[in-house]
């Protein structure tokens, strides 16, 4: 089966730094993503992996792990702004193209 | 500037109607989705599309229809058979690369009332 797990809901100091984890299983791997979601709006892109190890983006890193299907974002420095939804979604290799199998994202709150 | 377009941003809708959602794109891309999110859901694939006249259900597919008549539109109906319509409706496209992320449009929030 397809399955992706994230926690629910995280909580988190401005300033600090927090990781989300993703763990999944699908029949096919082809690359995850993380997105971010702001309540009532379209999920914006913040990274993707292929290949083991760590993609670091200014304040934001993306972690992965096939061999344990397992991958986190990294936020650091953290900002009020971004209090939000955090998606993983794996690209399954069903299709030509693969489509992408979301989990039902963390929800973070940045507090002061 | 290149995007991919919803409209309406809200949408509502008298139980029994049928009702359809835009979704226009003019990045090129040749993929095409269609998804649902409700609170406390991820994003669940109601339809995609991967060249144009051509389409395939996703997980969630019943009461929904779509047509893929040009390559920068993907419309979807809300047919009268969804027995829960309300929910958050969002589009996203691809190019041809598996390795690229999908672009999301804004989203629609449909309201059976």
């Amino acid at each position: 089966g397809q399955n992706i797990d994230q926690p629910t809901e995280m909580t988190a100091t401005e300033g600090a730094i927090v990781q989300i984890n993703c763990t999944y299983q699908t029949s096919g791997f082809n690359g995850l993503f993380w997105y971010q979601q702001h309540a009532g709006e379209a999920p914006t892109f913040l990274s993707y992996n292929v290949l083991d190890g760590l993609e670091e983006k200014g304040r934001f890193s993306s972690f992965l792990s096939r061999s344990k299907g397992y991958s986190y974002l990294l936020l650091k420095e953290l900002q009020m702004k971004d209090s939000a939804s955090y998606l993983c979604a794996v690209r399954d290799l069903g299709g030509s193209q693969g489509n992408l199998i979301f989990g039902k994202g963390t929800k973070l709150s940045v507090k002061p | 500037d290149g995007g991919i377009t919803q409209s309406p941003k809200y949408l509502f809708r008298k139980e029994g109607q049928n009702v359809t959602l835009s979704c226009e794109q003019n990045l090129n891309h040749d993929a095409m989705y269609w998804y649902r999110q409700d609170p406390g859901q991820g994003l669940r694939l109601i339809y995609y599309s991967q060249i144009v006249n051509d389409f395939q259900k996703g997980d969630i597919a019943e009461g929904y229809s779509v047509s893929r008549e040009k390559k920068e539109s993907f419309p979807l109906t809300v047919t009268s058979a969804q027995k829960n319509p309300t929910a958050f409706y969002l589009c996203a496209s691809t190019p041809g690369e598996v390795n690229t992320e999908a672009f999301f449009g804004q989203g629609t929030r449909l309201t059976v009332v």
